[in-house]
């Protein structure tokens, strides 16, 4: 089946820094990557959905300058956390959507661990 | 707007017993639906979807769901668990018509007692 990268499983920042994770569709083209965050023991809350070549589309209380998503080619999507601070510590998770699938499938990463110290 | 309800937070069940995870959605029209199930630090994996007609989906690792309109209910069926399904289960929704975001259901942890 398909298949969805993320990169890197997990990482560890100083506060202050910037760290990037990249979402990759393996075999399959993607025109829309989602990107989510989630808490231990809650569920996935979507943070923003990128598509290829245009700006991202944030929900309501994610903070644009601090979660830059960048989905430059149709197989990879880019979230940085700038600036981190130890509250941005979570599980960042993406998806994508196979648009070639039956019913525009949308595939999972494996999620990355992000955590600031 | 649409949203998920998935009343039951933590489950028990003995290992060989069935199962059943419940799921409601609130939405305009029928929505598309899906069970997915999260391990421990994981990403998630599809278990089923629901798009249309029959109404009993079959999904891998013996899993199915019923769609029933009248309740608005998307249940996720198991006859005989087995230990290795212990994990965290969502039920999610997506507009039809394609190209919008999915909404996911709080989540219900599967516990199985050997």
């Amino acid at each position: 089946g398909a298949v969805v990268s993320q990169h890197p499983s997990w990482v560890i920042c100083k506060s202050g820094t910037s760290v990037k994770i990249e979402c990759r569709s393996l075999d399959f083209q993607a025109t829309t990557m989602f990107w989510y965050r989630q808490f231990p023991k809650q569920s996935l809350m979507l943070m923003a959905t990128s598509n290829e070549g245009s700006k991202a589309t944030y929900e309501q209380g994610v903070e644009k300058d601090k979660f830059l998503i960048n989905h430059a080619s149709l197989t990879l999507s880019t979230l940085t956390v700038t600036s981190a601070h130890p509250e941005d510590s979570s599980f960042y998770i993406c998806s994508a959507r196979d648009a070639l699938a039956v019913r525009n499938t949308i595939y999972f990463g494996e999620g990355s661990w992000l955590t600031v110290v | 707007a649409q949203s998920v309800t998935q009343p039951d937070i933590h489950i028990t069940v003995s290992e060989g017993a069935s199962l059943e995870l419940r799921c409601n959605y609130s939405y305009g029209a029928t929505p598309y639906l899906f069970w997915y199930v999260q391990s421990p630090g994981q990403g998630l994996q599809l278990l089923l979807k629901y798009f249309s007609g029959d109404t009993l989906v079959q999904g891998i690792k013996g899993f199915e769901a019923e769609f029933k309109r009248s309740q608005s209910s998307f249940n996720l069926r198991k006859p005989s668990v087995h230990w290795s399904d212990a994990a965290e289960y969502f039920c999610a929704v997506e507009g039809r018509g394609g190209g919008n975001k999915l909404t996911f259901g709080t989540g219900t942890q599967l516990k199985v007692e050997l």
